[in-house]
């Protein structure tokens, strides 16, 4: 069983849909992250929570919308997206607590690939 | 420019060693990672290495690290078709943001039969 499981695997979704996707760690992690992974482009981290508490918005649009109501699950709300939204979305987590925490490496889940028509 | 780079393609045959690069630009950095991502697939880690260190082994997996270059290696030895994926480097440490990885765009390395 993986240690990071996001659910679903694969949606696809028109521009004016209400969606959200899953994120569940199995690892005792206390940080979660959201990344997009497009083709062509490096890996974009988009949010980082720490403890349920976020801790970084990488200047991502409204239109998507974090959630962590624990450590051990996040999720990504998804609203009026757009046809360049479409990418695999990766999430992470890792133990995380202080600056002297801030080297465990991430543990990534299978990621949730989204199509927008 | 980009911050990690890598060469994008790697292609050897089965039995060889690869050898997959990068570059980076913090001099901060403190580790250093190697992911794989097969297809349809996250990011699985591989391995990583503390910036005090030169070289880490792990089975077929040895990472060498020249800080003063700032170039991270990754090679693989008797290298098998069920290692083509997509090899990733990253890095950390910038500033104060806890827990931020920057990465390549990653190497796609094919083996061939």
């Amino acid at each position: 069983e993986t240690g990071v499981t996001q659910t679903p695997r694969h949606l696809v979704m028109g521009m004016t849909n209400k969606k959200s996707l899953k994120c569940e760690q199995h690892l005792g992690h206390n940080a979660m992250y959201w990344y997009k992974q497009s083709a062509k482009k490096p890996l974009e981290l988009m949010f980082v929570y720490n403890f349920k508490e976020q801790t970084e918005n990488n200047s991502v649009p409204s239109r998507f919308s974090p959630e962590c109501p624990n450590s051990s699950h996040l999720f990504l709300h998804l609203h009026t997206l757009q046809p360049e939204d479409s990418a695999l979305y990766l999430c992470a987590s890792s133990r995380l607590a202080s600056t002297q925490d801030s080297n465990q490496p991430q543990h990534f889940g299978d990621g949730t690939r989204l199509s927008i028509l | 420019g980009e911050d990690v780079e890598q060469s994008l393609f790697l292609s050897v045959r089965e039995g060889d060693s690869s050898v997959i690069n990068c570059t980076y630009t913090d001099s901060s950095s403190t580790y250093l990672y190697w992911y794989k991502q097969e297809p349809g697939a996250g990011l699985q880690l591989l391995t990583y290495i503390f910036s005090n260190m030169d070289m880490k082994q792990d089975q077929r997996l040895t990472v060498l690290l020249n800080k003063k270059d700032k170039h991270l290696s990754l090679r693989i030895a008797d290298t098998q078709t069920g290692d083509s994926a997509i090899y990733f480097c990253a890095e950390n440490n910038r500033g104060s943001t806890l827990g931020r990885l920057y990465f390549g765009r990653g190497t796609q390395l094919t083996v061939w039969p």
